[in-house]
């Protein structure tokens, strides 16, 4: 199997203050993991790539100092919007690569309202 | 700017009818990949395909990945009311992929 989960399933906070996703493999080791957002009615957008023990490669756009990206271990890797505003609530989709092709298998997404 | 372009956007079709969701594009990609994702949850995967011109079939589903590796086609046969979902095609280089806009395909009983 490849089975991805996140945590939590979805999130409300106070505008500026600060949220943690976690993403982990259940059972696989995850070669490289994957952020996306997803806002309603559109197609997942890529965020950043992240290694396990090194700095994510974020895509053109996307403020690292606004998402931080932590790849602990081979299993789990943190998202961490920090001071949040309303135009980051989004729907936030991790997933991990099995291996070494590039099949991606994603997890259930966490829904993130900044109020 | 999309770099995978699917069609149609939306598709509503009677239960045991056919359809049939495009994915386009200019690049070329290492592989591509279907997924289908219902409303509040993350893509399900459901193939990859990778050598050009490859065909591959999940029971009623048919994948087809075009002989340049540019674009592929979903085929359903004999739709059924649990197909509902979006679909997304997802194209992959570097390890990265590039996702369609999705086709959100409803059958209707």
């Amino acid at each position: 199997g490849a089975v991805v989960s996140q945590h939590p399933s979805w999130v409300i906070c106070k505008s500026g203050t600060s949220v943690k996703i976690e993403c982990r493999s259940l059972d696989f080791q995850a070669t490289t993991m994957f952020w996306y957002r997803q806002f309603p009615k559109q197609s997942l957008m890529l965020m950043a790539t992240s290694n396990e023990g090194s700095k994510a490669t974020y895509e053109q756009g996307v403020e690292k100092d606004k998402f931080l990206i932590n790849h602990a271990s081979l299993t789990l890797s943190t998202l961490t919007v920090t001071s949040a505003h309303p135009e980051d609530s989004s729907f936030y989709i991790c997933s991990a690569r099995k291996g070494g092709g590039d099949t991606q298998y994603f997890g259930p997404g966490t829904r993130l309202t900044v109020l | 700017t999309q770099l995978l372009e699917q069609s149609p956007q939306f598709l509503s079709i009677q239960e045991g009818e056919n359809l049939t969701v495009y994915c386009n594009s200019s690049s070329v990609f290492s592989s591509l990949q279907w997924y289908r994702q219902e409303p509040g949850e993350g893509p399900v995967l459901l193939v990859t395909v990778v050598t050009g011109g490859e065909v591959k079939k999940l029971k009623r589903l048919t994948f087809q990945f075009g002989d340049a590796r540019k674009d592929s086609s979903l085929h359903i046969t004999a739709a059924q009311p649990g197909d509902t979902g979006l679909y997304l095609c997802a194209g992959a280089n570097d390890y990265k992929l590039s996702f369609g806009a999705g086709t959100t395909v409803t059958v209707r009983a």
